[in-house]
């Protein structure tokens, strides 16, 4: 069974910058895209972005474009999601998602990040 | 970037059918942008009903299906139970920029 752990909830100022962590377990990481997805308070869901672990090749948002990277260490089966120039409006919760068979196959409980002076 | 619409809200009663809609700015909703379906419920991860149009995920229920509909993408539900109230939420993926869209979700009275 794939199990997909985050990195605990973040408090950060504005201007700083965030790194989210997804682990996963169960399945062929190296081999999977990982998608990052998030959602703000009262807003709908907004996708970020994908990583395939072992090319490196992501594909961003173009709305978050300069300010997003995304990597990952395949020793550690774990993706990072590295958000830079943090506003209050990256206020959200941060889902990653693995692959089997599908994109979105398995959920991460998501990781709260609240941008607050 | 282009736009993705759906619903903002439907209503169906208890058993009753109901289909939510997702269209695209960028012109009719093809088997190319790969649409996705997913349920949200308050305070809770994100669950895929539906991927590539039609594709059930291994627990979705069989209640629900994907398609083309009109020149949009569609996801049914057929016998709607209580335990179906959620946003829906279709996801669009544009290849020219490698680039996916959300839609504005759905939410679903029962």
């Amino acid at each position: 069974q794939v199990q997909v752990v985050q990195s605990g909830a973040e408090l950060k100022k504005p201007g700083d910058s965030v790194k989210v962590s997804c682990k996963t377990s169960g399945n062929t990481f190296n081999g999977q895209y990982i998608q990052w997805v998030r959602q703000a308070p009262g807003r709908g869901l907004e996708w970020l972005g994908r990583i395939h672990p072992t090319r490196g090749d992501a594909d961003y948002t173009q709305t978050l474009q300069g300010r997003l990277t995304m990597t990952a260490d395949t020793s550690i089966s774990t993706a990072f999601m590295e958000l830079g120039s943090l506003t209050f409006d990256d206020t959200a919760t941060y889902y990653c998602a693995a692959r089997t068979t599908g994109d979105f196959d398995f959920w991460g409980p998501g990781t709260l990040l609240t941008v607050s002076s | 970037q282009a736009v993705v619409t759906q619903e903002p809200s439907l209503t169906v009663s208890p058993g009753g059918t109901v289909t939510v809609t997702c269209g695209s700015s960028t012109g009719p909703v093809t088997i190319v942008n790969y649409p996705y379906w997913f349920q949200l419920r308050p305070g809770q991860a994100p669950r895929t009903l539906i991927s590539d149009t039609t594709k059930r995920h291994s627990t979705t229920p069989a209640r629900f299906s994907g398609s083309l509909l009109g020149g949009k993408a569609a996801l049914t539900l057929s016998g709607a139970q209580p335990e179906d109230e959620a946003e829906y939420y279709c996801l669009l993926f544009y290849g020219a920029d490698r680039n996916r869209v959300f839609g504005g979700g759905t939410r679903l009275t029962v």
